[in-house]
């Protein structure tokens, strides 16, 4: 299957710093990808969708400002959180669809980030 | 409005059958997807149903029932390995997932 990776695994950053998460599709395009963080025992919450090329489409609630996405290419798009501050700290998971799957659906997931802020 | 109904926790012996269900009401429907996701890991797809009908697939097998806004996950032969949270999710007009909550499956020896 199609297989998506996230880069870094896991982040811990001091409050106030920004940080950069990287969502590649490997072997596949993806015009869409989809941001989502999770809470510990809640379920996913997406944030935003990133269309590449155009800029991203935020959930209400979700500070555009703060969770800066670029989708540059079609198998890369970053969120980097600004300014972090402890109650940003969960799992971060990209999905991205795959364009030439044609009515085949599928998210594939990425393996998540956790993000700790001190 | 969206909303998507799946209970909290479950709990079955392991080498048992296990049903989980879900209802939903969204705007637009795209198909529904039930996703596995085990502590601290991302979710792995399952299944996929657009149309009415049991899809089966080793162990586990999905039911949709568009007209109901119903659809579960069927679990046979329960290993420990199965547990873990099950996330319903149906895909909108925009190609937008809709979650669940999830469904906490504890299988007990």
């Amino acid at each position: 299957g199609a297989v998506v990776s996230q880069h870094p695994s896991w982040v811990i950053c001091k409050s106030g710093t920004s940080v950069k998460i990287e969502c590649r599709s490997l072997d596949f395009q993806a015009t869409t990808m989809f941001w989502y963080r999770q809470f510990p025992k809640q379920s996913l919450m997406l944030m935003a969708t990133s269309n590449e090329g155009s800029k991203a489409t935020y959930e209400q609630g979700v500070e555009k400002d703060k969770f800066l996405i670029n989708h540059a290419s079609l198998t890369l798009s970053t969120l980097t959180v600004t300014s972090a501050h402890p109650e940003d700290s969960s799992f971060y998971i990209c999905s991205a669809r795959d364009s030439g799957a044609g009515d085949y659906n599928e998210q594939f997931f990425g393996p998540g980030t956790r993000l700790t802020v001190l | 409005g969206q909303n998507i109904d799946q209970p909290t926790e479950m709990t079955a012996t392991e080498g048992a059958i296990v049903q989980i269900n879900c209802t939903y009401q969204t705007s637009g429907f795209n198909g529904l997807f039930w996703y596995q996701q085990h502590a601290g890991e991302a979710p792995t797809f399952l299944s996929y149903n657009v149309l009415d009908g049991l899809e089966e697939k080793g162990r586990f097998s999905s039911f949709l029932s568009r007209s109901k806004g119903y659809s579960y996950l069927l679990l046979k032969e329960l290993q420990m390995k199965d547990s873990a949270s099950y996330l319903c999710a149906t895909m909108d007009s925009n190609y937008q997932l809709i979650w669940g909550a999830g469904t906490k499956l504890i299988i007990k020896p």
